[in-house]
């Protein structure tokens, strides 16, 4: 079945431990992204990355790294987690080019940051 | 600024009656829009796109009309049963970097 999957999809921590949230597709898709979903703000990208070993900022990149080493995955990294990074995170994934190059989410991953 | 946003925050529909969400854009060199439709607990799912070279397309009980005059969307729902209650997202893609710019969204109640 084609699908983006996250891990963890719930997490609690304390600010400051490190954390990584796992994203993979199976679509072969060269392009990947991150976004939160804050009440009232929606839906607002964080990083994507367009191929392997090539990513970039999107609108909200403070506090959060990522990394593009094989094509299938794109993990989220956050070196030290504040409360206010608490948010429902989605990955998604699609192809470039061509005529309908949707993004597919992953189920979201809740995290509270204590 | 730039902004895809949409024009009702919750839309109430009779089960079997026609919904309507709308939603307006401000760039106009945008070419491409998506909606998407997201339940409770899920990530959202794609439902149905459109090009700026069209006017209109159809799916399955849904349809996408472009009004590019205006910069308005509309997502029409056919026939709209229980299970469409959700919320739902137009969003505009912009080329080459595939960036989506994502409004607010419009929460579709339906009743019996």
């Amino acid at each position: 079945e084609a699908q983006v999957t996250q891990n963890p999809r719930y997490l609690i921590t304390v600010t400051g431990k490190k954390l990584t949230v796992t994203c993979s597709q199976n679509m072969n898709h060269e392009y990947m992204s991150w976004y939160r979903q804050d009440p009232g703000l929606g839906l607002r990208q964080i990083y994507y990355s367009m191929n392997v070993e090539v990513t970039d900022k999107g609108d909200v990149p403070e506090g959060y790294k990522v990394s593009r080493k094989e094509k299938r995955n794109f993990p989220l990294i956050l070196e030290s987690p504040s409360p206010n990074q608490t948010s429902l995170y989605f990955c998604a994934s699609s192809f470039l080019g061509g005529l309908h190059n949707e993004q597919f989410f992953g189920p979201g991953t809740r995290l509270t940051v204590l | 600024g730039e902004s895809v946003g949409l024009h009702l925050p919750t839309l109430s529909v009779q089960e079997g009656d026609n919904s309507i969400i709308n939603c307006a854009y401000s760039n106009s060199a945008s070419d491409y829009f998506i909606w998407y439709k997201q339940e409770s607990g899920k990530g959202p799912q794609f439902i149905i796109d459109i090009r700026s070279n069209m006017d209109k397309r159809q799916g399955q009980r849904v349809t996408v009309l472009l009004n590019k005059t205006v910069k308005h969307l509309s997502l029409q729902i056919a026939a709209t049963q229980p299970g469409d209650s959700a919320v739902y997202f137009c969003a505009e893609n912009r080329p080459p970097l595939n960036k989506l710019i994502f409004g607010t969204g419009t929460r579709l109640q339906v009743f019996p």
